[in-house]
């Protein structure tokens, strides 16, 4: 049975780099794995895309060992604005399946 | 550019009657997800349309059923409603069906309530 496990919850100051890992033992071959951002009463929102080693991008930077069971998302000198809900997305054959979301608490 | 629209936005109906959902996607893409998030989880696949076909569906009853229309617009259809699928629904849009790289725009979404 497919499954995605992800800490529930983690707070950080302003300014420091947040990672975030998600577990995906039974990622099908061919699968990406992204992450997405949510706030209270909108869509999850779009940060990266990856499938093996390491992708970066404006805003995160996503790291992916051999064995593809994990992947790693990393936010860099977060700020308060960053306080929501992380999701990581891996596509399981036939299905689709969302970890159940790491709440980010950003203190000043 | 638009992005992903989803109507209506809020949406309060009871036990037993019939609900539909619509969904426009952003501008280009052609393929359609529909999403079940319940109040504190994360989103649950329903299914997703391309080409006006149902291509992929998780783990949900024949109650949940949809249409794609030739304008790449789609409909999520729930029957006989439970208290239990209160929920937000969500629609996201992409392309390159197929392809294993599946980057997904989201809508606002729908909250449904079941009384």
């Amino acid at each position: 049975l497919a499954k995605t496990t992800q800490p529930i919850s983690m707070d950080s100051y302003e300014g420091q780099e947040v990672n975030i890992t998600c577990s995906h033992n039974n990622i099908a071959t061919n699968d990406y794995i992204t992450w997405y951002q949510q706030f209270p009463s909108q869509g999850p929102r779009f940060i990266i895309q990856g499938y093996k080693t390491k992708v970066t991008n404006e805003v995160a930077s996503l790291f992916i060992p051999a064995d593809r069971k994990s992947s790693t998302l990393s936010l860099p000198r977060v700020s308060l604005s960053d306080t929501a809900v992380y999701y990581c997305l891996v596509g399981y054959g036939q299905n689709f399946v969302f970890g159940p979301g790491t709440r980010l608490s950003v203190l000043p | 550019d638009a992005g992903v629209t989803q109507s209506p936005t809020h949406l309060i109906k009871t036990r037993g009657q019939q609900v539909t959902l619509r969904c426009s996607p952003k501008s280009g893409h052609d393929t359609v997800s529909w999403y079940q998030q319940a109040l504190g989880q994360g989103p649950q696949f329903i299914f997703q349309y391309y080409e006006e076909e149902e291509r992929q569906r998780g783990n949900f009853p024949d109650r949940f059923s949809g249409h794609q229309f030739p304008n790449y617009s789609s409909e999520l259809n729930v029957n006989a409603l439970l208290l239990g699928d209160s929920a937000l629904y969500l629609c996201a849009s992409s392309s390159l069906w197929g392809t294993p790289s599946h980057e997904q725009f989201f809508g606002p979404g729908t909250r449904l309530t079941v009384l």
